[in-house]
């Protein structure tokens, strides 16, 4: 299976301010997807990260708050922009090979907002 | 939401013990997965079904899935005290490219030493 290295593996941030979250594979993969997790939640899909291209987002969640970049098959970020305490949350970036597959997944970004 | 249900919410039982999870789903899949969360951290995959198999075996682990039900179900047999973590249903639709995960709420599984 794929290593994921995602970073930072937690924050603390003021509200109003923005945090990239990174997520690196050791190989390249089809598939990369984000998700968040509120505490005591299960998983939400935020988008699917599309490689050259812009992400595909669910319902809920919008560009101008979750930009997403994708620049190669190895690589994407996570941006949450403006947050307020609700984002505190536990951010999780994914990665699959191929349809039918396992997803794998990184360690995840545990954010807490002041 | 297209969330799936699992019950119990959380469950406690001794080491050594058999412990069974239940996972309801909403609309066609093509597989079912399941995944492990030990607290705080990232997401382990346990074991992938397909929607034509009814059963699956990894190690202690023991996975059933009835389509007509739109029902899985986990047994983690001899339960050991590492064990303790969330189990986590997981299901991709059965819709070409349709690769998204949609998680069930999850199960807190507690093994007593």
């Amino acid at each position: 299976s794929a290593v994921i290295s995602q970073k930072p593996s937690r924050d603390i941030c003021q509200r109003g301010t923005s945090l990239t979250i990174q997520c690196q594979v050791d190989s390249q993969v089809t598939m990369m997807f984000w998700y968040r997790q509120q505490p005591g939640q299960s998983l939400t899909l935020i988008a699917t990260a599309n490689q050259g291209s812009e992400a595909t987002y669910e319902s809920g969640f919008v560009i101008d708050k979750f930009p997403i970049s994708r620049p190669n098959l190895t690589f994407s970020t996570l941006t949450v922009s403006n947050m307020s305490p609700e984002d505190s949350s536990i951010y999780l970036c994914s990665v699959g090979r191929a349809r039918g597959q396992p997803q794998h997944f990184g360690d995840g970004t545990r954010l807490s907002i002041l | 939401s297209q969330q799936g249900e699992e019950d119990p919410q959380a469950l406690s039982i001794q080491e050594g013990e058999n412990a069974t999870m239940n996972c309801s789903y909403k609309t066609s899949i093509n597989n079912l997965q399941w995944y492990r969360q030990n607290s705080g951290r990232g997401l382990v995959h346990l074991i992938l079904i397909r929607s034509n198999e009814r059963e699956k075996h990894s190690g202690r682990l023991r996975v059933t899935l009835d389509t007509s039900k739109k029902s899985s179900s986990l047994l983690i047999t001899a339960s050991r005290a590492a064990d303790t973590a969330s189990y986590f249903c997981a299901t991709d639709g059965s819709n070409f490219g349709n690769e998204k995960l949609t998680f069930g709420t999850g199960t807190r599984l507690t093994i007593i030493p």
